[in-house]
C-alpha cells in the first residue's frame, strides 16, 4: 500500500514566479491538508481539502491556493513567490482519525 | 491564537534511560493530540495519538494527557540512539484528528547518548 506521495522533491524558483506542488494521498484517504515548515520551526497549517472543496484555512495569504481532484489528489499553488516562501511543504492525508505526512517538497526561492 | 509550546532542547538522555518530552497548549477546545517524530531532512512520522485524559501505552512509548492542565507528554522508555530526532507535539479541535488543521509546537530536539 503506497503511502502519501509528493512531487517534485526539490524545486528552485526566483522571486515573483509561481509554483505548483502535487500530492497523492494514501489509498482510502479522502482528505488532504497542506503545511509549510520553515527551518527550525514546526509545520504551519495552510489549508485542508475535502470533497474537492477547501474546508479549512490557516493564516496564509491568498497567494496560496489549492485544488483537490475527484481522485482525492491535490495541488498547492503559490503565486508571486517571496524569499520567505522558502520552506519544506508537507502534504498530509487522512480519513477522519489521523494525518499521515508525505515526504515533502523542499522549495528554495532565490 | 492557538498555541502549542515545547521546550526546543536539545534534551540529552543516556541510552537505556527514560526520555520525557512535554507540551502545553492554549486552546481549551482541543480534543485530539498527537506526537510526531521528525528526523533531520525528513517528514514527520506519527508516533502516537491520544484523545482522553490519562495514559496510553504503545511499546516503549507512553503518551499522557491532562486536559485540565492543558498538558501532554511523551515518555520513551529504554531510549535508543535511533530515537534521536525532533519530536513534534500537535493538537486540533476535531474529535477526529484528521478532519481539522493541526497546530504544531516547534518541536523538542532529543539526543540519546550511547
Amino acid at each position: 500500500d503506497a503511502g502519501v506521495t509528493q512531487s517534485p522533491t526539490h524545486l528552485i524558483k526566483t522571486r515573483g514566479q509561481q509554483v505548483t506542488l502535487r500530492c497523492s494521498p494514501k489509498s482510502g484517504h479522502d482528505t488532504v491538508s497542506w503545511y509549510q515548515q520553515a527551518l527550525g520551526q514546526g509545520p504551519q497549517f495552510i489549508f485542508q481539502y475535502y470533497e474537492e472543496e477547501e474546508r479549512q484555512r490557516g493564516n496564509f495569504p491568498d497567494r496560496f491556493s489549492g485544488h483537490q481532484f475527484p481522485n482525492y489528489s491535490s495541488e498547492l499553488n503559490v503565486n508571486a513567490l517571496l524569499l520567505g516562501d522558502s520552506a519544506l511543504y508537507l502534504c498530509a492525508s487522512s480519513v477522519q482519525e489521523t494525518q499521515y505526512f508525505g515526504p515533502g517538497t523542499r522549495l528554495l526561492v532565490l | 491564537q492557538k498555541e502549542v509550546e515545547q521546550n526546543s532542547g536539545p534534551l540529552s538522555v543516556p541510552e537505556g534511560a527514560i526520555a520525557s518530552l512535554n507540551c502545553t497548549y492554549s486552546d481549551r477546545g482541543s480534543q485530539s493530540f498527537f506526537w510526531y517524530r521528525q528526523y533531520s531532512g525528513k517528514s514527520p512520522e506519527l508516533i502516537m495519538s491520544i484523545y482522553s485524559n490519562g495514559d496510553k501505552e504503545d511499546g516503549r512509548f507512553t503518551a499522557q494527557l491532562n486536559k485540565a492542565s492543558q498538558y501532554v507528554s511523551l515518555l520513551i522508555r529504554d531510549s535508543q540512539p535511533s530515537d534521536s530526532a525532533t519530536y513534534l507535539c500537535a493538537v486540533n479541535r476535531g474529535r477526529k484528528g484528521g478532519a481539522d488543521g493541526l497546530t504544531f509546537g516547534k518541536g523538542t530536539h532529543l539526543i540519546i547518548q550511547p
